[in-house]
């Protein structure tokens, strides 16, 4: 079935340093992918997505490029903050008449001054 | 505007009781979600609805949950017989539908269920 992995956390990093989030997926068909972040005592929200193969979606310095060969959706940035602490989400969703989605299991960032 | 609001923010409950959750979509957004989301785990889709078409309920765990939404607005989710497994925050989102394209889904704070 249709499924998200992405890497377990948590992951620790001080500040200013290159972040990677590995995500990896399997899906019937031509999904989109989505990464959402929830800061602490906050509501999940779209961080940023990516619709097709080859797309690069990106918001606030992070960075993630469809990739339909490796099937994977790597989350990066280049110099993180404290204030990027949180859980990020990698998603897909699937046309299918509707648009369900499926959440990998969140991977949670802590960023060190 | 107002996002997407959940009610009650906390519940707890005894085994074996009913309980009802409740959701608020945002105005205008036709598509509505909800999800379990355990302690420490991910995002587990339940069921969606969109406009007034059937609702996919691939998701739903066990004859247990139904859901229900009238029109474009606030929907429901009916868990019966509560079990100690359905303890998690429940999340509810919503986001517009335009044809073809996948839209930004907004969520709620969440109902944290506690079955004792």
């Amino acid at each position: 079935g249709d499924s998200v992995t992405q890497m377990e956390g948590p992951v620790t990093l001080s500040e200013e340093a290159f972040l990677t989030i590995n995500c990896t997926y399997t899906a019937t068909g031509y999904p989109s992918l989505f990464w959402y972040v929830q800061y602490p005592g906050e509501g999940l929200q779209l961080l940023l997505k990516a619709t097709k193969a080859d797309d690069k979606g990106s918001n606030k310095g992070f960075e993630a490029t469809y990739r339909k060969e490796t099937t994977s959706f790597h989350l990066e940035k280049g110099s993180v903050q404290v204030s990027d602490s949180a859980v990020y989400f990698c998603a897909l969703s699937l046309n299918t008449g509707g648009f369900k989605t499926i959440f990998g299991a969140g991977t949670r960032l802590f960023v060190k001054a | 505007g107002a996002g997407v609001s959940q009610s009650p923010s906390n519940k707890v409950t005894e085994k074996g009781k009913d309980v009802e959750l409740r959701c608020d979509p945002i105005s205008g957004h036709t598509a509505l979600y909800w999800y379990r989301q355990r302690l420490g785990q991910g995002l587990e889709f339940l069921i969606y609805f969109q406009g007034n078409s059937a609702p996919d309920k691939s998701g739903l765990p066990s004859d247990r949950f139904s859901a229900e939404r009238t029109g474009e607005s606030v929907s429901t989710l009916t868990i019966q017989r509560t079990q100690q497994e359905d303890s998690a925050v429940y999340l509810c989102a919503s986001s517009r539908w335009t044809g073809g394209s996948v839209n930004e889904q907004f969520f709620g704070p969440g109902t944290r269920l506690t079955v004792l």
